[in-house]
């Protein structure tokens, strides 16, 4: 099925531990993005990517880094997991014209102890 | 800059009740609006959308009016179901990076 890929679903990491969460879409989107969710605050932009070889940071970027490494793939790492970075991730992408708004991935539930 | 508040939950509604979740925005500019809904263990998915002022979005039964002139892009439905019971967030698209900026969801519980 076309959409957003997201591994892995679930991860537990220990504190200082490095991890990379992967995003794949297959939709020929120019525009991705890595959100984190958390309970009643809704979603939180941490990175995005607006088209192919650049990236920007949003609203939560600290502790994190991303890489677009083609116009498929957008991850996102964790160089050093902290329990603040226990969350919901969720990666989306989007087509040109926004009309459609994003397409969301499954998810991946981190848990850092 | 760019928000959106919507109506804190949790909202509990027995089947075949009215709902509305009210959501309001804050834009410097004519920002696309949307309604997410993100069923229990799963991602977010598109519910309805509406680009411009006095648009309105339908979609599964439910609908949402762009009203310019309040702000406003509440959610109805007229009679709930169970398969309702989710997450609903309030977003709006702005700006030559298409961010989405997301209200803090709502989450709605049907009871048969």
């Amino acid at each position: 099925n076309a959409g957003v890929t997201q591994t892995p679903k679930f991860q537990v990491l220990k504190t200082g531990q490095s991890m990379t969460l992967q995003c794949a879409q297959d939709m020929n989107h120019n525009s991705m993005y890595w959100y984190r969710q958390d309970p009643g605050m809704g979603l939180r932009l941490i990175y995005y990517s607006a088209s192919e070889g650049t990236t920007d940071k949003g609203e939560v970027p600290n502790g994190y880094n991303v890489s677009r490494l083609n116009k498929r793939e957008f991850s996102l790492r964790l160089e050093s997991a902290a329990p603040s970075q226990t969350s919901v991730y969720f990666c989306a992408s989007m087509e040109g014209t926004a009309r459609d708004g994003y397409t969301f991935g499954s998810g991946t539930r981190l848990t850092v102890v | 800059g760019d928000s959106v508040t919507q109506m804190e939950g949790p909202v509990t509604l027995s089947e075949e009740a009215c709902l509305t979740i009210n959501c309001t925005y804050t834009a410097t500019g004519y920002p696309s609006l949307f309604w997410y809904v993100q069923y229990p263990g799963e991602g977010l998915q598109l519910l309805l959308k509406a680009t411009k002022a006095d648009d309105k979005g339908s979609n599964k039964g439910f609908e949402a009016t762009y009203r310019k002139e309040t702000t406003s892009f509440h959610l109805e439905k007229g009679s709930v179901q169970v398969s309702d019971s989710a997450v609903y967030f309030c977003a709006l698209l702005l700006g030559v990076d298409y961010k989405l900026s997301f209200g803090a969801g709502t989450t709605v519980t049907v009871r048969a």
